[in-house]
């Protein structure tokens, strides 16, 4: 399973783009990059999934480099409810396969 | 899309008593589920991959005779948490994977344990 590296916590203002990157050095050919998002006292929700390039959909975009080592999370206009916990995965995602977490960013969105 | 339904979503119960926590897919067949805990402020934690039908693999350090899984069917899986200690005090969380390829995991909505 590849190993994830993401920042610990990371701070914004209402209204801005949010960045969020992922390394993963480790990632293999048929893994796929999958972002989730916890509140407190919730289970994880599915944010957004890709192999390659650029993917995007209602909430957010994923840039993924040609490598594939590393990826980042887009957050347009965040809001003072994006506050939560930001998830990188790594895996084959092929019904099944176990996911590790890693210790996920913290994102605090200010007013 | 999918929904991934968890029950009890809060319990309490007293030292040396069993607790059982229920995941259900309610709108798809979920060939794996996977049983994690999260303890305040910090990440999921896995602890068993279960499949319908067969036993379920633990990991490393998770005792299996303490927390007993049950997989029956391809829409239920159970948790049960046997002689339930303070320590045991957890959020516990289910996930559920269908037979596509690449599809997301998706979760339940967690079980708070409290045991006094």
């Amino acid at each position: 399973l590849a190993k994830t590296t993401q920042p610990i916590s990371m701070d914004s203002y209402e209204g801005q783009e949010v960045n969020i990157t992922c390394s993963h050095n480790n990632i293999a050919t048929n893994d796929y990059i999958t972002w989730y998002q916890q509140f407190p006292s919730q289970g994880p929700r599915f944010i957004i999934q890709g192999y390659k390039t650029k993917v995007t959909n209602e909430v957010a975009s994923l840039f993924i480099p040609a490598d594939r080592k590393s990826s980042t999370l887009s957050l347009p206009r965040v809001s003072l409810s994006d506050t939560a916990v930001y998830y990188c995965l790594v895996g084959p995602n092929t019904g099944g396969f176990k996911t590790i977490f890693g210790a996920g960013t913290r994102l605090f969105v200010k007013a | 899309g999918a929904v991934v339904s968890q029950h009890p979503s809060r319990v309490i119960c007293k030292s040396g008593t069993s607790v059982k926590i229920e995941c259900r897919s309610l709108d798809f067949q979920a060939t794996t589920m996977f049983w994690y805990r999260q303890f305040p402020k910090q990440s999921l934690m896995l602890m068993a991959t279960s499949n319908e039908g067969s036993k379920a693999t633990y990991e490393q350090g998770v005792e299996k005779d303490k927390f007993l899984i049950n997989h029956a069917s391809l829409t239920l899986s159970t948790l049960t948490v046997t002689s339930a200690h303070p320590e045991d005090s957890s959020f516990y969380i289910c996930s559920a994977s269908g037979e596509q390829a690449n599809s997301p995991l998706h979760f339940g909505n967690g079980t708070r344990l409290t045991v006094t």
